[in-house]
């Protein structure tokens, strides 16, 4: 079975300039998160699909960050513009359906590191 | 609101010995619980979870954890570690109330000396 993909794995820009991340979850999955993992503390996470639609994005920067899940398979997370303090991995993770979101196991890609100058 | 503390930001124990990795949570409802493994450029894993079934769990490569609603803890262990067991270790908290935001601690790091 795939695993989550993620792509770029690597990603440096300047500050002010935009930014997108793509990730492709497990097939068959309904329920997609991104997580933001500053160096040195755990993830947070910043939005939730189930299938197309928006679970949670209550900590979601909206005025830079936005995200979406097309067709309900692979979803991308834009940056623009990007802060300095915005360098951090950005995780894509995938679960199974989502009837029960609270117990689902999470499966994670790699990762995108983004270094912001 | 729900969250959760790792007690410890590095733990190191020698090849062989126990390990021990603390977990307290808050939650205000019926809480399911994890733990994550971080192994160096890698995805994290699924260790083991916790989902109002038996309160002792068992996970992969040895580890197991204890749900203690009076303690309201989720100590992860092992019995004995091996050198394959660096890395590094979140504990997460879920619950049904409201909100499914997964919640993540800050991590233990661990080391393990031969």
């Amino acid at each position: 079975e795939a695993g989550v993909a993620q792509s770029p794995r690597y990603k440096i820009i300047e500050k002010r300039q935009s930014v997108a991340f793509w990730c492709n979850p497990i097939s068959g999955h309904a329920t997609l998160y991104w997580y933001q993992q500053i160096l040195g503390q755990g993830p947070k996470l910043l939005i939730q699909f189930q299938n197309n639609g928006v679970v949670d994005d209550s900590q979601l920067p909206k005025d830079r960050f936005s995200a979406e899940r097309l067709k309900g398979v692979d979803s991308t997370l834009k940056i623009q513009p990007a802060k300095l303090e915005d360098s951090a991995v950005y995780l894509c993770a995938s679960s199974l359906d989502g009837q029960r979101l609270s117990r689902e196991t999470q499966y994670f890609g790699p990762g995108t590191r983004l270094l912001v100058l | 609101a729900q969250s959760v503390t790792q007690l410890d930001s590095h733990v190191s124990v020698s090849e062989g010995t126990p390990v021990l990795l603390r977990c307290n949570y808050s939650s205000s409802y019926s809480p399911s619980l994890f733990w994550y493994v971080q192994h160096p450029n890698k995805g994290l894993q699924l260790l083991l979870k916790y989902t109002s079934a038996a309160t002792l769990v068992k996970g992969i490569n040895g580890f197991e954890a204890e749900f203690k609603k009076s303690e309201t803890s989720f100590h992860l262990t092992k019995p004995s570690a091996h050198m394959s067991d660096a890395a590094e270790y979140f504990c997460v908290v879920s619950d049904l109330g409201g909100s499914y935001i997964p919640t993540f601690g800050r991590g233990t790091s661990l080391i393990v000396h031969p």
